[in-house]
């Protein structure tokens, strides 16, 4: 079960900016750097954003993550139509190996 | 460029093991740069994390799953295993494997992802 909390929808028309949250703990948010993944319909997510806030190569600026406290989130800006997607947190902590927990997931509608 | 490639069946009985395989190519699965992980996605459900191998053996299981799990490395084959035993149809899902990043603990590379159905 997540322990990442998201809105399960957001959506806006193009040109649009659309934030998505992740609520977490200080077992994973405060303590981790989080991650930002896209996922398309029918295909493994790819990833957007590591360490808070560092674009993946080659994700346009449009992307921007930010992290304070418990929560994160993921912005959007000049909305696409081929930003409709899902779209995941998530936050892994490693000691002797990994261990990662994803967010709720959002669903973005490009109206 | 780093890749990966599930393999194994696609129905499995109920009771039964589930198994399946990742194929690593373009990187070693001896490196000491990643970590070596299973994540799975219920039809129409989120991302949850499965378990994880390090190349030294190191195992990590979610612990809803760690009485069925077991995760293993073939460095003879550059691939690594997934095997849950006394699935259900709650198994039923896509599983990716993927390979988080030593020094970021993002997952930059993923398998295509394998739908396993767990039906009689």
């Amino acid at each position: 079960q997540s322990v990442l909390t998201q809105p399960p929808s957001a959506s806006g028309t193009p040109g649009q900016r659309v934030t998505i949250s992740c609520s977490g703990s200080n077992s994973n948010i405060v303590s981790n750097s989080v991650n930002w993944y896209q996922q398309l319909p029918g295909t493994a997510p790819k990833l957007l954003i590591y360490r808070d806030n560092q674009r993946s190569s080659g994700v346009p600026d449009r992307f921007s993550a930010s992290k304070s406290g418990t929560s994160a989130s993921l912005a959007i800006s000049g909305l696409l139509s081929e930003d409709e997607a899902d779209y995941y947190c998530a936050s892994c902590n490693d000691g002797l190996n990994v261990f990662c927990v994803f967010g709720t997931g959002t669903k973005v509608t490009v109206l | 460029q780093l890749q990966l490639q599930e393999s194994g069946p696609g129905l499995v009985k109920p009771s039964e093991t589930l198994s399946l395989t990742c194929a690593v190519s373009g990187a070693s699965i001896s490196s000491s740069s990643y970590y070596w992980g299973w994540i799975r996605q219920p039809p129409g459900k989120g991302l949850e994390w499965i378990g994880s191998i390090y190349y030294t053996g190191s195992t990590y299981y979610n612990p809803s799953l760690k009485s069925r799990l077991t995760i293993s490395v073939d460095t003879s084959k550059n691939q690594f295993s997934l095997k849950l035993s006394s699935v259900t149809a709650a198994d039923t899902a896509v599983y990716y494997c993927a390979s988080p990043y030593i020094s970021s603990l993002s997952i930059d590379y993923w398998g295509q992802g394998t739908l396993v159905t767990v039906s009689s």
